[in-house]
């Protein structure tokens, strides 16, 4: 166990259906990143969140929204997904200003049919 | 030119071996570089990091970092088949101090 933890684990859903992700870090970290890994590519960051406040969007689809309510939480609101948004989305916690060793949660194994 | 780029493998070692894995990166302004460890099915798991160049070591694990090279590596010594993974080099953005930028992974296969 890293601290990091992810619910679902596993999702399935249809193309008009809405969920959530979410993610929390017990870590004490200021920092927290949705990234997305698909098969045989690298890991892509989308969004990065540093003291609650988004600094980084990766030029990510509006059918992906981050909401960062606190530093401890982070969610990922999908909604009209496409087929080829299936993939293992990974939260990660990093403590800025520090050495910024990511740890990553368990990940949120996503298929849309 | 990709900014982190590693050889896919799989990389086939026998168990006992050392385990090479290279990772070079295209920002000569990088600061930390990291390794993670990923089983299949799995999340990726932070191994070790590393900021001098030279070598740092933790127990069967040595990372070394030539920036002049721009290149990083990961030794792996007495091999077995539990390090059969995928392994992921990530470099430190210049333009950021917190964002990873993650090379695609070499696979490690260690036979018994």
């Amino acid at each position: 166990e890293t601290g990091v933890t992810q619910t679902p684990r596993h999702l399935v859903m249809g193309m008009t259906n809405k969920k959530s992700l979410k993610c929390e870090q017990h870590l004490g970290h200021n920092a927290m990143y949705w990234y997305k890994q698909s098969a045989k590519k690298p890991l892509e960051l989308m969004f990065v969140y540093n003291f609650k406040e988004q600094t980084e969007n990766n030029s990510v689809p509006s059918r992906f929204s981050p909401e960062c309510p606190n530093s401890s939480h982070l969610f990922l609101h999908l909604h009209t997904l496409q087929p080829e948004d299936s993939a293992l989305y990974l939260c990660a916690s990093s403590q800025k200003g520090g050495s910024n060793e990511q740890f990553f949660g368990p990940g949120t194994r996503l298929t849309v049919l | 030119q990709k900014e982190v780029e590693q050889n896919s493998g799989p990389l086939s070692v026998p168990e006992g071996a050392i385990a090479s894995l290279n990772c070079t990166y295209s920002d000569r302004g990088s600061q930390s570089f990291f390794w993670y460890r990923q089983y299949s099915g799995k999340s990726p798991e932070l191994i070790m990091f590393i900021y001098s160049n030279g070598d740092k070591e933790d127990g069967r694990f040595t990372a070394q970092l030539n920036k002049a090279s721009q290149y990083v590596s990961l030794l792996i010594r007495d091999s077995q088949p539990s390090d059969s993974a995928t392994y992921l080099c990530a470099v430190n953005g210049r333009d950021s101090s917190y964002k990873l930028i993650f090379g695609s992974g070499t696979r490690l296969l260690v036979r018994p």
